[in-house]
This record gives structure tokens, sequence and C-alpha cells, in this order.
């Protein structure tokens, strides 16, 4: 059975801020995505990487795919309250169009 | 231009009766999933469909579990005989079907958060 590790579960930390959110696995994934979900709403797509070495940036949040596809890190630069939100990583097989997901980590940015 | 909508947002019923969830997926969009989602956990997959193929229902947990998809459009999940354990937020997300390189891209509707009394 694939699984999605997440750490930490929870983070609560200050406005200006860096921190680190990582999701691992002992299954090698083809795709994984990650996520934001705010209260009340669906979880909204972040970046999806496919290479194992890759990083891909989105303002101030870094994306890294693990060398061998089995985990992958979010980093984020100065968080703001808006970065407030369960994070969630999700995980797919080559070819298949099911992801397992993140068990998620909960961010509370202070101001 | 509509997003994924989903209703009623908010149910509560009485252990034993049953539930209809609706889904109503992006136009164009020929895949639907629905998840489940229990408090602070991340998403637990029960059902996929695509187009007019057979649906891959490896993911419901019980036969109370079922859902339909009429036209290729909407859907519904429907849980009988609703349990506690049956309380949780029933995610829905569509997609194009046709994944990528970057896989599937998944857009998903704000929930129905069901609670079992």
């Amino acid at each position: 059975t694939q699984l999605l590790e997440q750490s930490p579960q929870f983070l609560s930390i200050q406005e200006g801020e860096n921190l680190t959110v990582y999701c691992n696995s002992s299954s090698v994934f083809s795709s994984l995505q990650w996520y934001r979900q705010e209260p009340g709403e669906g979880p909204v797509l972040l970046v999806t990487v496919v290479t194992g070495g890759e990083v891909k940036k989105l303002k101030r949040l870094t994306f890294q795919f693990g060398d061998a596809r089995k985990d992958s890190s979010l980093h984020i630069t100065a968080a703001q309250p808006g970065d407030t939100g369960l994070y969630l990583c999700a995980g797919a097989s080559s070819g298949t169009y099911k992801y397992i997901f993140g068990t998620g980590t909960r961010l509370k940015v202070l101001a | 231009g509509a997003g994924v909508s989903q209703s009623p947002s908010n149910k509560v019923t009485e252990k034993g009766k049953d539930v209809e969830l609706r889904c109503d997926p992006i136009s164009g969009h020929t895949a639907l999933y629905w998840y489940r989602q229990s408090l602070g956990q991340g998403l637990e997959f029960l059902i996929y469909f695509q187009g007019n193929s057979a649906p891959d229902k490896s993911g419901l947990p019980s036969d109370r579990f079922s859902a339909e998809r009429t036209g290729g459009s909407v859907s519904t999940l429907t849980i009988q005989r609703t349990q506690q354990e049956d309380s949780a937020v029933y995610l829905c997300a569509s997609s194009l079907g046709q994944g990528n390189r970057y896989g599937y891209e998944q857009y998903f509707g704000p929930g129905t958060r069901l609670t079992v009394t």
C-alpha cells in the first residue's frame, strides 16, 4: 500500500519566518502535486513536479522533488498570514489517475 | 467560468437514514473523482469516473456507498443507512481526463460536510 507521510503535522510561526514541510514515501511516484486547502473550501493545486531533483518556484514557495522521486519538500520564505492553511501532497504512479494524498500539514502564520 | 459545485454544503442526518450528495463538474471535464476527508486528515479516494468507461469503485469503504454519473456530467454519491463514522467532508473533483506528463490536474469543489447524529 502506498503511503505519503507529511511532517510536521502542525506548524505555528510568526509572520516573516521561513519554514519547510516534508512529504515522504517508500514508493516511487511519477507525478507529485502540492495543494493548499483553506477552511470550507476544496484543495487548490499549487504545483506538479515530475522529474527527480526538480525544483519549482512559485513566488515565495519553493518545491523540490527528491532525486529518487519518493519524497518532496515545500519551503516558504518570509511566511505571511495569507499562507495559513492545510498543505497536502499527492502522488501518482505512471499512467494512473489515482492520487494518494498525504496526511497534511496545518500551517498557521501569526501576524 | 463556473468551477466545481457541490450540494448541499452541509448535511445533518440521523443514523440509519440515506443521504445523497451532488456534484456538478466543470463543463467539458470528462473525469470526476469523489474523496472523503475526515477531520484534520488527508483525502481518501472513493470513486473515479472517466467518460463512458466503467467507474473505478475500488475506494468505496462498504456496499452502503454508491455513486452514479448521469450523462457524463452530474454525479451523485449515495450513502445508505448512514453510520456515525460516515461523518466527514465529501469532496468532488473534476479534470480534463487526459493526463499528460504532469499527471491529472484536479479541480475541487468546496465539499459537503456530512454529520451523522
